[in-house]
């Protein structure tokens, strides 16, 4: 079963500065994805950035960009320009190809932004 | 409808009661999951559909839990005699085709076990 490991319970950031969220996982596999969700207090869990294994280039999405080391098996997610709406719990997940359903979640990562 | 939906949101359960949790996937999604969250953690997958076919229930923590998606729609949850380590957050998700696209999530069942 793969592991996936969020080192920070807590961050929190100025209010248009720039956080960094860890995660590493532990896989045998070589194809895969990764994924980075935002579950804010009202409890509805959204898709921030996925990213595939086979793909070099980090993916980003608007003020959210990852960096992917896969050698390290390292995932983080940065956070650029923070806004008092990005406040929330932020999960990173493993999907493995083999068993393409299954998302395993790390623990989270609860950011806070201050004003 | 738009997005996933869930009922109810809340469910307060005496110790022992049956319980049943609904999801309404989006329209037109082959792919059903339920997952537990419990208080600070991560989701734990529970289940898996592929239209009405339960294809993995190995997340089930015990056989007091039970889902069916009879009409390949509409799913329901339900634990049988609930216990006070059921609380949790219970998750469903939905995907467009064989649950390699992009799981969206519903806004979760908060049960309570007293």
């Amino acid at each position: 079963a793969q592991t996936v490991t969020q080192s920070q319970p807590e961050m929190s950031v100025q209010e248009a500065e720039t956080v960094t969220l860890s995660c590493t996982y532990d896989t045998s596999e070589s194809d895969y994805y990764l994924f980075w969700y935002k579950q804010p207090p009202s409890r509805q869990m959204i898709l921030v950035i996925r990213q595939e294994a086979y793909k070099q280039q980090n993916a980003t999405e608007n003020r959210f960009s990852v960096n992917f080391q896969k050698a390290a098996k390292s995932f983080s997610l940065k956070i650029s320009d923070s806004q008092l709406g990005d406040a929330a719990m932020y999960f990173c997940a493993y999907r493995s190809p083999s068993n393409d359903y299954k998302l395993s979640f790390g623990a989270g990562t609860t950011v806070t932004v201050r004003a | 409808g738009a997005g996933v939906s869930q009922s109810p949101r809340y469910k307060v359960a005496k110790r022992g009661q049956d319980v049943a949790l609904r999801c309404d996937p989006i329209s037109g999604h082959v792919s059903l999951f339920w997952y537990q969250q419990a208080l600070g953690q991560g989701p734990e997958f529970l289940t898996y559909f592929q239209n009405e076919a339960q294809l993995d229930k190995s997340g089930l923590p015990s056989d007091r839990f039970f889902a069916e998606r009879p009409e390949g729609s509409v799913s329901t949850l339900k634990i049988q005699r609930t216990q006070q380590e059921d609380s949790a957050v219970y998750l469903c998700a939905s995907s467009l085709a064989r649950a390699t696209d992009t799981q969206y999530f519903g806004p979760g069942t908060r049960l309570t076990v007293l």
